[in-house]
């Protein structure tokens, strides 16, 4: 069973739309990160949502924690051939020394010119 | 400034051989470490961390093992390869970043066992 159902798992649009891809679990997280995965790369943190309802803007790119911190989306905003990549979303379950994450199986995102 | 250092970069073994994958890390002490494996399903896997020298937590019952014989130091090893052991293999480290903890990744290992 995947703790974390990342969704769609493939997304391809042209240069210019918007879009939105989504993490949901039944668990609660304490925190949720999103990361960017290049091919043969590994992944790179975008950012992390700690508060419930909390909603983070990196450009454009819109981060949000559900209410009850067991779901997030991203969303992207006029999107551009560089925003092609992997996009994982992990959730921590644990805290202090013992802190790890589960990952979900990602959304592969191609944007075309 | 802090880094993560994986390699090889690639890997081609036969099935039966041994293996042994390191990663190093610089500019912090006591870092947690943590060793993911990728396979075609694209998720990350996570197959064992350690939050201290010689202190190991398997996640996934397995053909692997690992170490940590030094603070900064991670060795990801299996005695004999299987063509399931195959994938891509990331190790990483946990910070305390503004606005909670993050992984920093290494590049990476593909494996691949023929």
């Amino acid at each position: 069973t995947q703790l974390l159902e990342q969704s769609p798992q493939f997304l391809s649009i042209q240069e210019g739309e918007n879009l939105t891809v989504y993490c949901n679990s039944s668990s609660v997280f304490s925190s949720l990160q999103w990361y960017r995965q290049e091919p043969g790369e590994g992944p790179v943190l975008l950012v992390t949502v700690v508060t419930g309802g909390e909603v983070k803007k990196l450009k454009r790119l819109t981060f949000q924690f559900g209410d009850a911190r067991k779901d997030s989306s991203l969303h992207i905003t006029a999107a551009q051939p560089g925003d092609t990549g992997l996009y994982l979303c992990a959730g921590a379950l644990g805290g202090g020394s013992n802190y790890k994450l589960t990952f979900g199986k990602g959304t592969l995102l191609t944007v075309n010119p | 400034s802090q880094t993560i250092h994986q390699w090889p970069a690639t890997l081609v073994q036969p099935v039966g051989s041994p293996l042994s994958l390191e990663c190093t890390v610089e500019g912090t002490s006591n870092p947690n470490l943590y060793w993911y494996r990728q396979a075609a399903g694209r998720g990350l896997q996570l197959l064992f961390y350690s939050v201290g020298i010689g202190q190991i937590s398997s996640e996934v019952p397995q053909n692997l093992s690992a170490s940590r014989p030094q603070d900064r130091q991670f060795i990801l090893s299996s005695k004999k390869l299987l063509l399931s052991d195959s994938g891509f293999y990331l190790c990483a480290w946990s910070v305390l970043l503004k606005g909670g903890r993050g992984y920093t990744f290494g590049s990476g290992t593909r494996l691949t066992v023929v």
